[in-house]
């Protein structure tokens, strides 16, 4: 297994400019999620989905979109980027929402100037 | 969530234990307990958890204090490659909020050769 995948590794977007940051899992688990960590923080939870057409907000969904359109997929969409998106991103999966263990991937590094 | 205190910073040298605190003193009963781990530019990951019994795995132990407000994560034998954030949180066993992590500061461990 490859476990959670993210593409790009590193990012570098204009002020309003939109991009869509990739997350892929192959390990057929229900719940996924997206957390940013700004320097010096811990994790802070966007968005996440229990499950294929299933999305909620997390602490921080102001400015993302999500969908879920298949259970290996969950991308995190920015709608026009902003100095205060600069973060790394992670995506994280579990079998379910119930599952303690949360596999996470290699984030993103996104800088927004 | 209930809250936890970390120390910022600890230090161990290689091949001996390390024990690393968190109290959690308004830790309720259906609280469990989950230790995950950030290593250098990479996501967190899952190490332990448990509920009111001390736990085991191949990583680490989790020792949990009769009254739950606090635990020690116990690392029998660091290595340097058990450099690494160390986050203690707190998860509510129940509903559709028990997916999301929330994280702290956590412990920066050194370990040294």
């Amino acid at each position: 297994n490859a476990g959670v995948t993210q593409t790009p590794k590193f990012q570098v977007l204009k002020t309003g400019q939109s991009m869509t940051l990739q997350c892929a899992q192959d390990m057929n688990h229900e719940y996924m999620s997206w957390y940013r960590q700004d320097p010096g923080m811990g994790l802070r939870l966007i968005h996440y989905s229990v499950g294929a057409g299933i999305t909620d907000q997390g602490e921080v969904p102001n400015g993302y979109n999500v969908s879920r359109s298949t259970t290996e997929d969950f991308p995190l969409r920015l709608l026009s980027a902003a100095p205060s998106q600069t973060s790394v991103y992670f995506c994280a999966s579990s079998y379910s929402i119930n599952t303690y263990e949360q596999y996470f991937g290699p984030g993103t590094r996104l800088t927004v100037t | 969530d209930a809250k936890t205190t970390q120390p910022n910073s600890m230090e161990s040298n290689e091949e001996e234990p390390v024990h690393l605190p968190c109290n959690h003193s308004t830790i309720s009963g259906t609280d469990y307990i989950h230790w995950y781990r950030q290593l250098p530019s990479q996501g967190p990951e899952y190490v332990i958890h448990g509920l009111t019994s001390n736990v085991n795995n191949r990583m680490a132990s989790l020792a949990i204090a009769e009254d739950r407000k606090s635990s020690t994560l116990i690392l029998h034998r660091a290595t340097l490659r058990d450099a690494a954030v160390y986050y203690c949180i707190l998860k509510f066993a129940g509903g559709t909020s028990y997916g999301k992590l929330t994280f702290g500061q956590g412990t920066i461990l050194t370990v040294h050769p």
